[in-house]
């Protein structure tokens, strides 16, 4: 069964960083990308980006270029996502998604974690 | 950048009825689109992908189609745990993008 555990939620300081983890469970790790999504509340769904685990190589949405850095860790299939010069505007949910199948949508999500941003 | 249109933003329906709900590419995308359902303080569950396929374990209620720039989402015979929010995603380019959602309520 495909389990995607992501950290507990965080508070950051405008202008700090904070890295959220996703570990990841029931398939093998470095055959799929994992995709990162941004929801702001009450929002709709942004695409961060993709790392592929086993050659570390991502992509990004334009956007998110500045402000998000996906590394992964084969030795304990964890994916990471930090998000660097917090503002307001970071705060929101955060999802990882592995890409299971293509083409297709994600077929699974980590359950998310909520980033705040406050001083 | 893909630019998916979502209508409508809202919709009130009564169990039992049947709901659309419309998704618009800027361009075409060529089948690549996946519709989902999110629950409060849940994460996205997925529905259709590829326009048109029903993802496993999905209620036959659920039905995707449509080609091109233009997609819909049909829900047959509403049922209370329909309520949610809907999204569509194109992830026939990078970076994917997602339609602003539609949100469901009962009548």
């Amino acid at each position: 069964e495909v389990q995607l555990q992501q950290s507990g939620p965080e508070v950051g300081r405008p202008g700090s960083s904070v890295k959220i983890s996703c570990k990841a469970s029931g398939y093998t790790f470095t055959d799929y990308v994992m995709n990162w999504v941004k929801q702001s509340p009450g929002q709709g769904l942004e695409w961060i980006g993709w790392i592929d685990p086993e050659y570390g190589s991502t992509d990004y949405a334009e956007k998110f270029k500045k402000k998000a850095t996906l590394t992964a860790d084969t030795s304990s299939n964890t994916a990471y996502i930090q998000l660097s010069s917090l503002t307001s505007e970071d705060t929101a949910t955060y999802f990882c998604a592995p890409l299971l199948q293509w083409p297709s949508g994600f077929a699974y999500w980590g359950q998310g974690t909520l980033v705040t941003v406050s001083s | 950048d893909i630019r998916m249109t979502q209508s409508p933003a809202s919709l009130s329906a009564s169990l039992g009825e049947t709901v659309n709900i419309e998704c618009l590419a800027s361009e075409d995308i060529y089948s690549d689109l996946a519709w989902y359902q999110q629950k409060p303080g849940k994460s996205p569950q997925l529905l259709i992908y590829n326009a048109n396929s029903l993802q496993n374990g999905v209620p036959s209620r659920f039905s995707g189609s449509g080609s091109g720039t233009q997609y819909s989402l049909k829900i047959n015979s509403l049922q209370s745990e329909d309520v949610a929010t809907y999204f569509c995603q194109q992830y026939n380019n990078y970076p994917n993008t997602f339609g602003a959602g539609t949100k469901l309520e009962l009548k």
